[in-house]
């Protein structure tokens, strides 16, 4: 059974620092890693998706890698700023579902 | 460009209700998922559809039922709501189980 670990379970850091989530996963049969990010009393948002075969993804300031053999992710937030608090979500795309880590919940301090 | 739209976005019910969440998607997408997320267990998958006309279970599937007659809406059932049914729902839905997931904005259902 796929089991999804996210560390640290919360982070609380300065407005301007660069950070790393971290995502594990115990079945590297996957077909790829999806990071959302999800505000309070929202849903969820898209962010990064890495497909199997791919070693990392970039989307602005966000840059996502994929350690398939390892079963890591990570993934990088430069330049934090207040907007980014949030709780962020990596999930693992198996045969016909997600399974998601329990997620990181970051505060970014002005 | 309405995505995922979730109805109701609360819910109270009393045990032993039925009740149907709503999940309509306007993107043509062919799969659909029911998630449930809980404190401490993180979302977990209900039910699922790749397509109009085929459903199969999830990770938690009793108590819910399901079924997808067109490929825009993808309804939840409650038969008969419990307690332990007290949770925030999310539907999502993508091109295929290997594509970006576009999440509703859940519904929050409390069972008392």
């Amino acid at each position: 059974k796929q089991e999804v670990t996210q560390i640290p379970a919360a982070l609380s850091v300065p407005e301007g620092e660069n950070l790393v989530l971290n995502c594990s996963f115990t079945d590297s049969a996957i077909y790829n890693l999806q990071w959302f990010r999800q505000d309070p009393g929202k849903g969820l948002t898209s962010l990064l998706l890495i497909q199997s075969s791919q070693r990392e993804q970039t989307s602005g300031r966000l840059n996502a890698s994929l350690d398939k053999s390892s079963g890591r992710s990570t993934l990088y937030i430069a330049a934090s700023q207040p907007g980014d608090s949030a709780t962020y979500l990596c999930a693992v795309q198996g045969a016909q579902k997600l399974v998601f880590g329990q997620g990181t919940r970051l505060t970014i301090n002005p | 460009n309405a995505g995922v739209t979730q109805t109701p976005k609360f819910q109270v019910l009393k045990t032993g209700q039925s009740m149907t969440l709503q999940c309509a998607q306007d993107m043509n997408h062919e799969y659909m998922s029911w998630y449930r997320q809980d404190p401490g267990m993180g979302l977990r998958l209900i039910h699922y559809s790749v397509g109009a006309g085929i459903t199969d279970q999830g990770e938690v599937p009793n108590g819910y039922n399901v079924s997808r007659s067109t490929t825009e809406d993808f309804p939840l059932r409650l038969l008969s709501a419990a307690p332990s049914q007290t949770s925030v729902y999310f539907c999502a839905s993508s091109y295929s189980d290997r594509m970006v997931a576009f999440f509703g904005q859940g519904t929050r259902l409390t069972v008392v």
